[in-house]
């Protein structure tokens, strides 16, 4: 069946230093991908997604990039900011499949000041 | 806008008693989705709806009814609260058609004994 797995469920920086998180994906029908943001007591939060088409897309310090041969997603965060630290998931989309998203764990990024 | 409004925002229960969350949209959404987190986990999609008196079994339905009689908004309800349940239910909406990220709200806790 389809998974999404982040590699790490914790991940600790410290301010100012670049953040890597990375997810593997095993559906490769999947054309559509997103991170979502998820701090305490709230929601997740879209951050920037990617379609199949395209292997990187910069957002404001965030980038995503796709390797599809591999399965694998990458959130890169720069300049890691205090404000930064939360729960981030990625997700999986097949666009035929009804909007559903398929989520990975989660992975727990602290920034420690 | 609000985007995306759960009521109520907590909640605990007896073992054996009904309650129904609620979901409102204001972003004219198509689609909407209930979702189950559980501690240190990611999301699992308990029923979804594509549209206006539609709705449809996710990942993990067993204990859980939806109804969607208006577009704008999507009912959970538990028939017979189990412990099991005692969970943090997230609802979600997206637009219809390719590449939408779906737009959450903040939860609701929901504790049984």
């Amino acid at each position: 069946g389809e998974s999404v797995g982040l590699h790490l469920p914790t991940l600790s920086v410290q301010e100012g230093d670049n953040s890597i998180i990375n997810c593997a994906y095993s559906n490769s029908a999947s054309d559509y991908f997103i991170w979502y943001k998820q701090e305490s007591g709230k929601g997740p939060q879209f951050i920037i997604d990617i379609r199949s088409n395209m292997d990187k897309r910069q957002g404001q310090r965030v980038t995503v990039l796709l390797n599809k041969t591999v399965k694998h997603l990458s959130l890169q965060i720069a300049a890691t900011q205090p404000g930064d630290s939360a729960v981030y998931f990625c997700a999986e989309k097949v666009n035929t499949n009804a909007g559903k998203s398929t989520f990975g764990d989660g992975t727990t990024l602290t920034v420690k000041p | 806008n609000a985007g995306v409004t759960q009521t109520p925002k907590f909640r605990v229960l007896k073992t054996g008693q009904s309650m129904t969350l609620l979901c409102a949209q204001d972003m004219n959404h198509e689609y909407m989705y209930w979702y189950r987190q559980d501690p240190g986990m990611g999301l699992r999609l308990i029923h979804y709806s594509v549209g206006e008196g539609t709705t449809a079994k996710g990942e993990v339905p067993d204990g859980y009814n939806v109804s969607r009689l208006k577009k704008q908004n999507f009912l959970l309800g538990l028939e017979s609260a189990a412990p099991s349940q005692t969970s943090v239910y997230f609802c979600a909406s997206s637009l219809l058609g390719r590449n939408q990220p779906q737009h959450f709200g903040d939860g609701t806790r929901l504790s049984i004994l």
